[in-house]
């Protein structure tokens, strides 16, 4: 098994352009999260979801979109990249609540 | 609303001495506690985790943990650190219909020779 595999790992982006953070996870897992890291402020949800076409805004979702169409896949699109969307961005998968996430290795992104 | 504090930002400790990492939460119901460590570059391990029974989890790399829910609290503590310790450590909890994991601001440990 795969885990959970995120891509690109890298990731510059210019003022305004969009793009979509690919997260795909091979478990069966229901529930799946992304997350932002900046230094001091350690992760922050940006979208979860709970399955199959249900998701639900974090603690900072302004900017982003997400979608679940499949068990499998979670992307995460930038509309409109902003320098203060440079971030390591990290995707989670969980089976059950218990069970706690299983985390990607990460997309680091620098928007100049 | 779900929340957690770490409020140790950065501890340094010796090699072979205990550790203790300081682990605050808020949650309406019973949680699921999480302890996860981050090795620079890295993604993110789960260390130990608890959601029920014993309130003293053990965990891997000989951490344990333990639930005390007077306090509101779920330290990770270590009888004995190594150099291969350092690292980040992240306190996090979650649970519910939703299973929404929130992290807190986690703590930097360095260990001196």
């Amino acid at each position: 098994n795969a885990g959970v595999t995120q891509t690109p790992k890298f990731q510059v982006l210019k003022t305004g352009q969009s793009m979509t953070l690919q997260c795909a996870q091979d478990m069966n897992h229901e529930y799946m999260s992304w997350y932002r890291q900046d230094p001091g402020m350690g992760l922050r949800l940006i979208h979860y979801s709970v399955g199959a076409g249900i998701t639900d805004q974090g603690e900072v979702p302004n900017g982003y979109n997400v979608s679940r169409s499949t068990t499998e896949d979670f992307p995460l699109r930038l509309l409109s990249a902003a320098p203060s969307q440079t971030s390591v961005y990290f995707c989670a998968s969980s089976f059950t609540g218990g069970g706690g996430y299983t985390f990607g290795s990460g997309t680091r992104l620098t928007v100049v | 609303a779900q929340s957690v504090t770490q409020p140790d930002i950065h501890i340094t400790v010796s090699e072979g001495a205990s550790l203790e990492l300081r682990c605050n939460y808020s949650y309406g119901a019973t949680p699921y506690l999480f302890w996860y460590v981050q090795s620079p570059g890295q993604g993110l391990q789960l260390l130990l985790k608890y959601f029920s029974g014993d309130t003293l989890v053990q965990g891997i790399k000989g951490f344990e943990a333990e639930f005390k829910r007077s306090q509101s609290s779920f330290n990770l503590r270590k009888p004995s650190v190594h150099w291969s310790d350092a690292a980040e450590y992240f306190c996090a909890v979650g649970g519910g219909a939703t299973n929404k994991l929130i992290f807190g601001t986690g703590t930097l440990l360095a260990v001196q020779p």
